[in-house]
């Protein structure tokens, strides 16, 4: 069974529409996260929540909301896309917020044209 | 950024023990050292962490230095499945959103050779 999964897997779009990525784990953690791995490999966090509720937003633009309908999802949802979102975003979740293991979904492949 | 910092890049014989250093001179006190993996076009794996005794598992076995300003991961057998981009990590213990975020340097390539 896959612990975090995501979907789609990948994801071609033109500059400027909306689109999301659903992140779903099955481990009964607490806590979820999106990180996003550019062009030249960096991955970097971008959100965390805990059981819903907004714990990192490392300074990313308001174009991108995660939204948490409970603590087994975590979507992210970007709005008027630039060629610069093209990454690989990187859904995870560990069982709460006192350092444990982060477990990462597969990955959805972002291109923006 | 990251506080550690390690080689870009190292080769190692199928086999062989792979032996990936890492500094973190300014390693503080309640810092942890972890080590993940990401292979090719997957996301991270989580590997081992430690404080400062010696932790083995059943991936690999991390060594941290007496002073805690490096540490070493040992794969004792590596395979070529082992070929992926290691990262070694400092992170703050504790709990709450600061301390639980993974702040990923620019890791190490290990190609496991046949």
């Amino acid at each position: 069974d896959t612990a975090v999964s995501q979907t789609p897997k990948y994801l071609v779009t033109q500059m400027g529409n909306d689109k999301s990525i659903k992140c779903e784990q099955n481990l009964g953690h607490d806590t979820m996260y999106w990180y996003k791995q550019d062009s030249k490999k960096f991955l970097k966090i971008m959100f965390s929540y805990n059981n819903k509720e907004l714990i990192i937003n490392e300074t990313v633009p308001n174009r991108f909301s995660p939204k948490s309908p409970d603590k087994a999802h975590l979507n992210l949802h970007i709005n008027s896309l630039e060629l610069g979102d093209s990454a690989v975003y990187f859904c995870a979740s560990s069982r709460g917020l006192g350092g444990e293991t982060q477990y990462f979904g597969p990955g959805t492949r972002l291109l923006v044209l | 950024d990251a506080k550690t910092t390690q080689p870009t890049s190292m080769d190692c014989a199928e086999g062989r023990a792979a032996n990936l250093p890492c500094n973190h001179s300014t390693i503080s006190g309640n810092e942890y050292v972890y080590w993940y993996r990401q292979i090719h076009s997957q996301g991270p794996q989580y590997i081992i962490h430690g404080l400062k005794n010696n932790e083995t598992n059943e991936m690999a076995s991390l060594i941290i230095t007496e002073d805690r300003k490096s540490s070493t991961l040992i794969l004792p057998h590596a395979t070529l499945r082992d070929t992926a981009v290691y990262y070694c990590i400092v992170r703050v213990a504790g709990y709450g959103g600061a301390t639980n975020k993974l702040i990923f340097g620019t890791g190490t390539l290990l190609a496991v050779q046949p």
